[in-house]
């Protein structure tokens, strides 16, 4: 399984942007690049993924390098209720499953 | 949107008996659910991948006679902790997919159950 690179931890206030950044480097040209997030003593959430170009929904946006080596998971403005794990994962055609790395705790103050 | 319930949210249980998780999905069929175990301030680790009406496929280094796995239906797998024990502690969560869906699809997650072995 292809891995990837997140920061430990961030900072943010809130109704501030956030660009949480994921490196894969070894990313697969069938691989999907999945974001999640997890809040405290809950299950984990899908966020948003995409494979090639950059997406947009509700949540958030997720941009997408060129070369697919990295992504960036973007909440335009951050709330309180955004302050979570968020993990990057990329999702071979192959397989169903994700595997998740160590994400990155995203703490948003008032 | 799909709804994946997790029962129990929580179970505390003596050292030695057995424990079990069920793990529905609310309206839509899965073929396919997940179960993860993850210690505090850990991530997530896959444990096992469950396909119903076939046996599950546990990834290395887990138990298979520990975590019995049962995907009888669609809509329902069960996970039994067998004879826990206090290093059992940990907080398990299911997930699951659509039926036939592409593997770019997105996985819904249960709400977790936290299981303490005294």
């Amino acid at each position: 399984d292809a891995k990837t690179t997140q920061p430990n931890s961030m900072e943010s206030n809130e109704e501030e942007p956030v660009h949480l950044p994921c490196n894969h480097s070894t990313i697969s040209g069938t691989d999907y690049i999945h974001w999640y997030r997890q809040l405290p003593s809950q299950g984990p959430e899908y966020v948003i993924h995409g494979l090639t170009s950059n997406v947009n929904n509700r949540m958030a946006s997720l941009a997408i390098a060129e070369d697919r080596k990295s992504s960036t998971l973007i909440l335009h403005r951050a709330t309180l209720r955004d302050a979570a794990v968020y993990y990057c994962i990329l999702r071979d055609v192959g397989t169903d499953k994700l595997i998740f790395g160590t994400g990155t705790r995203l703490q948003v103050f008032p | 949107g799909a709804v994946v319930s997790q029962h129990p949210s929580w179970v505390i249980c003596k050292s030695g008996t057995s424990v079990k998780i069920e793990c529905r999905s609310l309206d839509f069929q899965a073929t396919t659910m997940f179960w993860y175990r993850q210690f505090p301030k850990q991530s997530l680790m896959l444990m096992a991948t469950s396909n119903e009406g076939s046996k599950a496929t546990y990834e290395q280094g887990v138990e298979k006679d520990k975590f019995l796995i049962n995907h009888a239906s669609l809509t329902l797998s069960t996970l039994t902790v067998t004879s826990a024990h206090p290093e059992d502690s940990s907080f398990y969560i299911c997930s699951a997919s659509f039926r036939g869906s592409v593997t770019n699809e997105k996985l819904f997650f249960g709400s977790g159950t936290q299981l303490s072995v005294l």
